[in-house]
């Protein structure tokens, strides 16, 4: 069965560092689809960036990067220079083409302290 | 730009009582999912649905039920409300399949939902 595992509960970085999530992913299909979402105070569920599970070729956008190895299976995400906007849990997310489940992680808490 | 629309937004129940949740998406999306959000164990998938007229158990259905009678709709429903049922409830819908492979889901805004 799927599963994602997000190790860190909560992280508390100060402004202007850098802060690493790991997301470590299971999977029996050879064909899957990752995610990183965002969940701001606010409460809403916005959507980062997706990855398919061919196309290894790791991405900056902005502040944001991901990191995603197939052979460790892990799907990690870095904020550089990180913002007080950037305060919320972010979820790592998995789905394959052969399932019709979409599963998250627990998130990770992340803080920034101005 | 409507998106994923779920009402209500926040709703206090008394427990026993029952209530529908209603989840609306415009998007012409196949797959639609309802999850449950409590702190610390993230989002976990209640039922799932890959069509009109289909439903699928998730990670914890019971106590819950649900319909997809129309494509856009996708209703979710508590028969005998329970304190433990105090959460977010979010609604998700997606593209699956080719040609473009599985998309990000697109959620509403959730409802916060407590059982008193």
């Amino acid at each position: 069965a799927q599963k994602v595992t997000q190790a860190q509960t909560e992280i508390s970085v100060v402004e202007k560092e850098d802060v690493t999530l790991d997301c470590v992913y299971e999977t029996r299909d050879t064909t899957y689809y990752l995610f990183w979402y965002k969940q701001p105070p606010s409460g809403e569920l916005v959507f980062l960036i997706r990855r398919n599970s061919f196309d290894e070729q790791n991405e900056i956008s902005g502040r944001y990067s991901w990191n995603f190895q197939k052979s460790t299976s892990s799907f990690n995400f870095t904020i550089t220079a990180s913002q007080v906007v950037d305060s919320a849990v972010y979820f790592c997310a998995l789905s394959e083409r052969g399932n019709n489940r979409l599963a998250f992680g627990k998130g990770n808490q992340v803080v920034v302290i101005p | 730009n409507a998106g994923v629309t779920q009402t209500p937004k926040f709703r206090v129940l008394k427990t026993g009582q029952s209530m529908t949740l209603l989840c609306a998406q415009d998007m012409n999306h196949e797959y639609m999912y309802w999850y449950r959000q409590d702190p610390g164990m993230g989002l976990r998938l209640i039922h799932y649905s890959v069509g009109e007229g289909t439903t699928a158990k998730g990670e914890v259905p019971d106590g819950y039920n649900v319909s997809r009678l129309k494509k856009q709709n996708f209703l979710l429903g508590l028969e005998s409300a329970a304190p433990s049922q105090t959460s977010v409830y979010f609604c998700a819908s997606s593209v699956q399949g080719a040609p473009r492979g599985n998309t990000e889901a697109f959620f509403g805004q959730g409802t916060r939902l407590t059982v008193v």
